[in-house]
């Protein structure tokens, strides 16, 4: 156990919705990345957050959009929803903002279905 | 960011060592050499990282070329619970401002009992 809960661990829905996949940190991180991993793409980094800050982003689409809160759990938004959207969906968190030595811990994912 | 290449897939029997090997020419001074492992049905997990020297915790072992174009993860006794996808990755100091990993296709290592 990582100690990086996700929520919900699936989800189906239908083209066109709007989903928003929660994520909750390990105690006293204060980073959170969010990873897109479906089965042509492998494992794609999507954004970073630290403290309520946007740190980084990656192949985030304009469709998609996240935040951090104050308790410093996050949510991603996912919008106008397509068939390729399906994918695991894996938040991660770290003590620190950067660094190249941080270790991330990673949840067990949300697995997003879209009919 | 710097690439790294692994192979595809590896072979192991279980109880044995294996010699997962990763090259990365072109890694800068201050990259940092990180290696997560995905089990099936799970998010990544942090095995090992190391800057220069060789690193050992109690999960596996870095061994890194002396010019750092190259490293080996090594796995003293496999088991059937080490059959993952291993991903070896250059993480590169951007000043403290980002902690992002990119991931690359690993390798898929079967374990044999």
């Amino acid at each position: 156990d990582s100690g990086v809960t996700q929520t919900p661990k699936h989800l189906i829905t239908a083209t066109g919705q709007r989903v928003t996949l929660r994520c909750s940190p390990r105690s006293g991180d204060l980073s959170v990345y969010w990873y897109q991993q479906s089965l042509d793409q492998g494992l794609q980094f999507l954004i970073q957050y630290y403290n309520g800050e946007e740190r980084a982003k990656g192949n985030i689409l304009e469709r998609f959009s996240a935040q951090q809160f104050p308790d410093l759990h996050s949510e991603l938004n996912l919008s106008s929803l397509e068939l390729g959207d399906s994918a695991l969906y894996f938040c991660a968190s770290s003590v620190v903002a950067g660094g190249p030595s941080g270790e991330l811990f990673f949840g067990e994912g949300s697995r997003l279905t879209v009919l | 960011d710097a690439k790294t290449t692994q192979p595809n897939s590896m072979e192991s029997n279980e109880e044995e060592p294996v010699h997962l090997p990763c090259n990365h020419s072109t890694i800068s001074g201050t990259d940092y050499i990180h290696w997560y492992r995905q089990l099936p049905s799970q998010g990544p997990e942090y095995v090992i990282h190391g800057l220069t020297s060789n690193v050992n915790n109690r999960m596996a072992s870095l061994a890194i070329a002396e010019d750092r174009k190259s490293s080996t993860l090594i796995l003293h006794r496999a088991t059937l619970r080490d059959a993952a996808v291993y991903y070896c990755i250059l993480k590169r100091n951007y000043g403290g401002s980002q902690g992002n990993l990119i991931f690359g296709k690993g390798t898929k290592l079967s374990v044999k009992p």
